[in-house]
């Protein structure tokens, strides 16, 4: 089964909100990664946060990490239309083999103007 | 610029006509990969490459092959199609595999939309 689980499936916020995404995984890793998704698109990655890191920022996203409870969370502050996209958490396991990136399932943002 | 491009970006074709869609990146990278993703199942991996020549199955090989005669190339073949492999496919890249030495992320294609009747 897929490693990550993401919650809200979906998410609907006005603009000018901040939008709170969460990712819950099973094994312990190296380190989760956040990507978006627009609609039909490839993936852009937005940040990687490692295993011994709790918090990082990069612009408006705020990525935590509690490797006691396997979980993450992605915070996109100030929202704007064009934040609207599926956002996929991704787990590189301690054991990995093939070297892939275990997806979750993904969190359809939209954001109203 | 660097780049993950896929070709096709879409393609409609029938039951058992060999296709191959191609993967090529700019960035001097090792590790290559393939994915496909479906709705409920997210993004599963078919194959990936370590290297030149080197290549092995990821979760989802069955009904695939692929290449590596390049570092730049990692083409995903469809020998026989068939309507289960309807389904939109990403190639990706890293510097080299996760899981060694620093984290890296992966770089991924556009996307390539398969519809096979």
């Amino acid at each position: 089964s897929q490693q990550g689980e993401e919650d809200p499936q979906a998410l609907s916020i006005q603009e000018g909100e901040n939008a709170t995404m969460n990712c819950s995984y099973k094994t312990s890793i190296n380190n989760l990664q956040w990507y978006r998704q627009n609609s039909g698109r490839g993936l852009v990655h937005l940040i990687l946060i490692r295993s011994n890191e709790r918090e990082k920022h990069s612009g408006r996203l705020r990525v935590t990490l509690d490797t006691s409870k396997k979980s993450s969370s992605l915070l996109i502050t100030a929202s704007r239309a064009a934040d609207t996209a599926s956002y996929f958490c991704a787990t590189d396991p301690i054991y990995n083999q093939g070297g892939k990136l275990i997806f979750g399932q993904g969190t359809e943002l939209s954001v109203k103007p | 610029e660097a780049q993950v491009t896929q070709n096709p970006r879409y393609l409609i074709t029938v039951t058992g006509k060999k296709l191959t869609v191609t993967c090529s990146q700019n960035m001097n990278h090792e590790y290559m990969s393939w994915y496909r993703q479906d709705p409920g199942l997210g993004l599963r991996q078919i194959y990936y490459s370590m290297n030149v020549e080197v290549t092995d199955k990821g979760d989802v090989p069955e009904g695939y092959k692929v290449s590596r005669k390049e570092k730049r190339n990692f083409p995903l073949i469809l020998e026989s199609p068939s309507p289960n492999q309807t389904s939109l496919y990403f190639c990706a890249s890293s510097l080299s595999p996760l899981g060694e030495g620093d984290p890296l992320e992966q770089y991924f294609g556009p996307g390539t939309r398969l519809t096979v009747t």
